[in-house]
Parts: structure tokens; C-alpha cells; sequence
């Protein structure tokens, strides 16, 4: 079946960076669009990126844009998150998520890793 | 890219009908068939409940319908059920190729 996990999270400084990792099984990897969703301490779901099957296209929610970079390995069956100049706001569970083919829907979530960013 | 607006709670019985609406623009809700749903229990990753606006993936009760209507779509719980209780979001696929979530709604079993 399908399984997704989030690794990477941790306490980081302000500023400081940060890479999330996602290692996805059960499924053909490297035909799905793959996605990250936030969710801030008892606040709600936040969208922050896709990036398609072959790795060629992606989007970024405005918040993120310019700071965070995904991208993934095909051959390893891994998504990244590259998380730069971190701020406090960034502090959340993130969320790896696999894509429901041509609907733009995320049918499969991982359980997600914590990122807190303090000083 | 402001999140979709929801209900803060809706609440009801057991057994009853509730509808959780989900307004956007016609840059999101409007533009595309692609509103997704999601039910959250705490603690525990998002469960897709709804795609492409009604369609149900497998294995998801039919208890959970989806409809839109211009900007605005809905879920609706039918005979609701004490394990429905739990945060609802929307989703909607946007004319910038992005992805937005509702605001969210807690749903209480009275």
C-alpha cells in the first residue's frame, strides 16, 4: 500500500535552513505530482508546493516563494523540501502528499514532521 | 492567494444532514472542477474524502457527498455519526497552477 515519510524536522534558528525529506513506497513514484501542506501549531491546512511526475514544473504558494524549493529523486523514490531563511511563522507540521492524477486532489498523506523555528 | 472561506463549526445530531460551504473567487472555485475535501481527526494526517468537486475515491462512505455552485462549493454529511466529528477543509486548484485550503470547520455531534 501506499506509505509516505516525513523526516527532517527539527529545532532551527532564524534564518537558518532546514531540508525535509519524504520517502514514498507502494506506488510508482515517478508518476505522480507530489505536494507539501503545512499545518502551523492548531491552526489549519496551509498549501506550499507541487512538483510534477518528472520533476519539470513547480508552483509555490506565495508565502514560501523564493525561500523554499522542492524537488525530488525519481531514482530514490524521495521528495525534498528545501526550507532557506527560515522565520518563526514557518514553525508547523509538514505535511508530503501524493497526487490524485489530472484532479489536483492528495490522496495519500504522510504522517508528517515537525519543524520549530526559535532561537 | 487568500485561503478559501469556511464555516468556523457547524454542528448536529446524530443522524442528521449537515452542508459545510466553502466560497472562493473566480480564480479558484470558480475556475476549475478540481475542489477537493478532506476530514482531519486530531492529531492524524488529512483523509481525502471528496475530489473534482463529488467524486468519492474508493473505500470513502457515501454518507459524504460534494457540490459547487459559481463560487461556492459544499459538503454535505449525511446521517451524521459520532466518528464524523472532526475538522473539515476545502480545497480548490487555482488559475495560477496552485493549490489553496479553506479556512476549515470544525464539526461537533451534538
Amino acid at each position: 500500500q501506499v506509505q509516505l515519510v516525513e523526516s527532517g524536522g527539527g529545532v532551527v534558528q532564524p534564518g537558518r535552513s532546514l531540508r525535509l525529506s519524504c520517502a514514498a513506497s507502494g506506488f510508482s513514484f515517478s508518476t505522480y505530482g507530489m505536494y507539501w501542506v503545512r499545518q502551523a501549531p492548531g491552526k489549519g491546512l496551509e498549501w506550499l508546493a507541487v512538483v510534477s511526475h518528472d520533476g519539470t514544473n513547480k508552483y509555490y504558494a506565495d508565502s514560501v516563494k523564493g525561500r523554499f524549493t522542492i524537488s525530488r529523486d525519481n531514482s530514490k523514490n524521495s521528495l525534498y523540501l528545501q526550507m532557506n531563511s527560515l522565520r518563526a511563522e514557518d514553525s508547523a507540521v509538514y505535511f508530503c502528499a501524493k497526487d490524485v492524477p489530472r484532479a489536483a486532489a492528495f490522496d495519500s498523506w504522510g504522517q508528517g514532521t515537525l519543524v520549530t523555528v526559535s532561537s | 492567494q487568500s485561503a478559501l472561506t469556511q464555516p468556523a463549526s457547524v454542528s448536529g445530531s446524530p443522524g442528521q444532514s449537515i452542508t459545510i460551504s466553502c466560497t472562493g473567487t473566480i480564480d479558484d472555485v470558480g475556475a476549475y472542477n478540481h475542489v477537493s475535501w478532506y476530514q482531519q481527526h486530531p492529531g492524524k494526517a488529512p483523509k481525502l474524502l471528496i475530489y473534482d468537486v463529488s467524486k468519492r475515491p474508493s473505500g470513502v462512505s457515501n454518507r459524504f457527498s460534494g457540490s459547487k455552485s459559481g463560487n461556492t462549493a459544499s459538503l454535505t454529511i449525511s446521517g451524521l455519526q459520532a466518528e464524523d466529528e472532526a475538522d473539515y477543509y476545502c480545497n480548490s486548484y487555482t488559475t495560477r497552477s496552485t493549490n489553496v485550503f479553506g479556512t476549515g470547520t470544525e464539526v461537533t455531534v451534538l
